[in-house]
């Protein structure tokens, strides 16, 4: 079954760059169609769209967040990366990485459990 | 960049009806995906191109986009109903995703 789950510092200091891990099982990173997705949540506060990269390596990004992203994927690894530059306390919250499979205009469909990312000095 | 809105709250009985709307321009023309985020969890899919749902999701859950809004509807509403509910179209002009504002489902 697909499952999904992200890694990294529950705790990072502001101006510092922020990486997550997502580590993926049940499907291939290079299967035609696929994608993975980054969706953030800061608490009390709605779920936020933050990257995508296809199968191809294509990448797509939040336009408001987009010189602070980057998106990518080692698929011998099964993972895909998120790094978030020069953080503030604005990015604190609990970030997730979803599955999004091929078809037109498909949902996220398996979401990883979601890892908590304060920004704090 | 589109926006999709939704109401912050909606109160039901148990075993009532729940609608929760998600408005957006020219909702209609797009593929409506309903999430279900219970306190401290992960968003679970509930609903995907408007009206249809994954395995495992009781019949009880709906979905319609015949225009604005695009509408989730929860039927004989239990006690596990109780959970934020969120919105999610492709906006396929940009190649982007929004999610809507999100709605909780208090059940009285």
């Amino acid at each position: 079954q697909i499952t999904l789950k992200e890694s990294g510092p529950a705790l990072v200091k502001p101006t510092q760059t922020l990486t997550l891990t997502c580590i993926v099982s049940g499907f291939s990173l290079s299967t035609n169609g696929v994608r993975v997705g980054w969706i953030r949540q800061p608490p009390g506060k709605a779920l936020e769209w933050l990257a995508l990269i296809s199968w191809d390596d294509d990448k797509r990004y939040s336009p408001s967040l987009k010189t602070k992203l980057t998106i990518t994927q080692d698929t011998s690894k099964n993972q895909v990366v998120l790094t978030v530059t020069n953080v503030d306390p604005v990015d604190t919250a609990t970030y997730y990485c979803a599955h999004r499979p091929s078809g037109y205009d498909s949902p996220f469909d398996y979401w990883g459990p979601g890892i908590l990312v304060t920004v704090s000095s | 960049s589109y926006v999709l809105t939704q109401p912050p709250s909606v109160s039901v009985a148990p075993g009532k009806t729940a609608r929760i709307i998600c408005g957006g321009n020219n909702i209609g023309s797009k593929s409506v995906h309903w999430y279900q985020q219970r306190p401290g969890q992960a968003p679970v899919l509930v609903i995907y191109h408007d009206r249809d749902r994954p395995s495992g999701i009781p019949e009880r859950f709906s979905g319609s986009n015949s225009g604005n809004p695009a509408t989730l509807t929860i039927s004989r509403v239990e006690v596990g109903d109780e959970a934020d509910y969120y919105c999610q179209v492709w906006d396929r002009t940009s190649d982007l995703y929004v999610f809507g504002s999100g709605t909780k489902v208090t059940v009285l």
